[in-house]
């Protein structure tokens, strides 16, 4: 079974750090981009960052350009993301995304159940 | 205040049919045909309903279907059934110069009367 799961939510103090994780199974991680996606309480979602397949080409939202680092190891099957200087704003469900290319564009074609993270004194 | 705009919320009874709207601009939308719809119930990850503005992945009924004029997409839901009151989101690739590489509509809340 193809499947996403994330780990290492959690509540954390303003200015605080955090790694996010998400281990991937049933299809071959090393072959595909993939992206952390969030979703703050009651809101819609905000993508936040994407990686691709060998780790060449790395982007960042704007909001945690300079804050958050994605990355991955093929070799573990796992994405990752770690996030420092949190803000209360960073408040969310961050969901990690696998992102398949369809022949001619991509989208987001697996999803894991998402980690809570909380951001507060 | 999300890149795509949709509106908040949308109905229709069971049976009837219902379209969603995402405008952006000539950079997303627009620009490109990257545009893919998800479909999230409460508590629940979102699911990859339209990719490549029209295209339906394996096992979404062909109920749903999207399309795309100018820097406006759609997402239409045919034969209302109950199951298919959830949020939905639009998105689109903004190209990798831009501030966003990936980004999305605020969600419509569809309730099915």
């Amino acid at each position: 079974e193809v499947q996403l799961v994330e780990s290492g939510g959690g509540l954390v103090k303003p200015g605080g750090s955090l790694r996010l994780s998400c281990a991937a199974s049933g299809f071959t991680f090393s072959s595909y981009s993939m992206n952390w996606v969030r979703q703050a309480p009651g809101k819609g979602l905000e993508w936040v960052s994407s990686i691709s397949s060998s780790s060449s080409y790395i982007y960042y939202a704007d909001s945690v350009k300079g804050r958050f680092t994605i990355s991955r190891d093929n070799a573990k099957n796992s994405l990752y993301l770690q996030m420092n200087s949190l803000r209360a704003e960073d408040t969310a469900v961050y969901y990690c995304a696998r992102q398949k290319w369809f022949g001619e564009s991509d989208a987001f074609d697996i999803w894991g159940q998402g980690t809570m993270v909380t951001v507060s004194s | 205040q999300s890149a795509l705009t949709q509106p908040p919320s949308a109905s229709g009874s069971p049976g009837q049919s219902v379209t969603i709207s995402c405008t952006g601009t000539s950079s997303d939308v627009g620009g490109y045909n990257y545009v893919s719809w998800y479909q999230q119930h409460p508590g629940k990850a979102p699911k990859l309903m339209i990719y490549e503005v029209s295209k339906r992945p394996s096992g979404v009924p062909d109920r749903f279907s999207g399309s795309k004029s100018g820097n406006t997409a759609s997402l239409t839901v045919s034969g209302l059934q109950a199951e298919d009151e959830a949020d939905y989101y639009c998105s689109s690739y903004a190209g990798s110069n831009n501030l966003e590489v990936v980004v999305f509509g605020g969600g419509t809340k569809l309730t099915v009367l």
